[in-house]
């Protein structure tokens, strides 16, 4: 079973501060890496997919980075506002099926103003 | 911007009734998806679908659940029999083609099987 793990479960952090957290993944059979931002009641909302290591991405604040030969991705949050509350989830795509997504069960960001 | 979208955002069925989630994907995709996520658990695949036909189903997808595109837009999950175990949030996801990777979600239908 393709196992994709995310830590934390939970961040509270202060509005302006800076978080990371962790999306890691077999590394074997690796095609690509997503992320998503889904607040409640939402539909969740791409925001990179990544498929080389090494790959850096970013979106104003956001920013993510992957290593494929150790199997992890970080996503960070630069000056964190309170419109950031979210889950954030991760995805791994698998070489060799029909673009299926294996999501980690995903870090629930509040951030407190 | 083009979005997916789903209905009925709530459905609340009984134990063994027939239940069917719509999905309207975005109009120039042509990969579909259906994903459940039972409380506290992971999101997790349960069938794609290309050209009018399954692609790849999970284990979960057994013979209770089919999927359909009956039309240009629409494309549907039919759960013939519910159990219990089948309440969670259903999402459908749509993608262009093979050059781009991004799968675009829709709200989710949350169905509650009581």
């Amino acid at each position: 079973i393709l196992n994709v793990e995310q830590s934390p479960q939970s961040l509270h952090v202060q509005e302006g501060d800076s978080t990371n957290f962790t999306c890691s993944f077999p590394s074997s059979n690796f095609y690509a890496l997503h992320w998503y931002r889904w607040e409640t009641a939402k539909s969740p909302e791409a925001l990179f997919v990544m498929t080389l290591n090494g790959d850096e991405k970013k979106k104003g604040r956001i920013s993510a980075t992957l290593n494929t030969k150790e199997g992890y991705s970080y996503l960070y949050i630069k000056g964190s506002q309170p419109e950031d509350s979210a889950t954030y989830l991760c995805a791994l795509k698998e070489g060799g099926s029909n673009y299926k997504l294996t999501f980690g069960k995903g870090t629930l960001l509040t951030v407190n103003p | 911007e083009p979005e997916v979208t789903q209905t009925p955002s709530h459905q609340v069925t009984q134990m063994g009734q027939e239940v069917i989630l719509r999905c309207v994907p975005i109009s120039n995709h042509l990969y579909f998806y259906w994903y459940r996520q039972i409380l506290g658990q992971k999101v997790e695949f349960l069938v794609s679908f290309y050209n009018n036909e399954i692609s790849e189903k999970s284990e979960i997808f057994d013979d209770q659940f089919s999927v359909e595109r009956p039309d240009g837009s629409n494309f549907t999950l039919k759960i013939r029999s519910t159990k219990l175990e089948d309440s969670a949030m259903y999402f459908c996801a749509s993608r262009t083609g093979t050059s781009n990777y991004e799968q675009y979600f829709g709200p989710g239908t949350r169905l509650t099987v009581t």
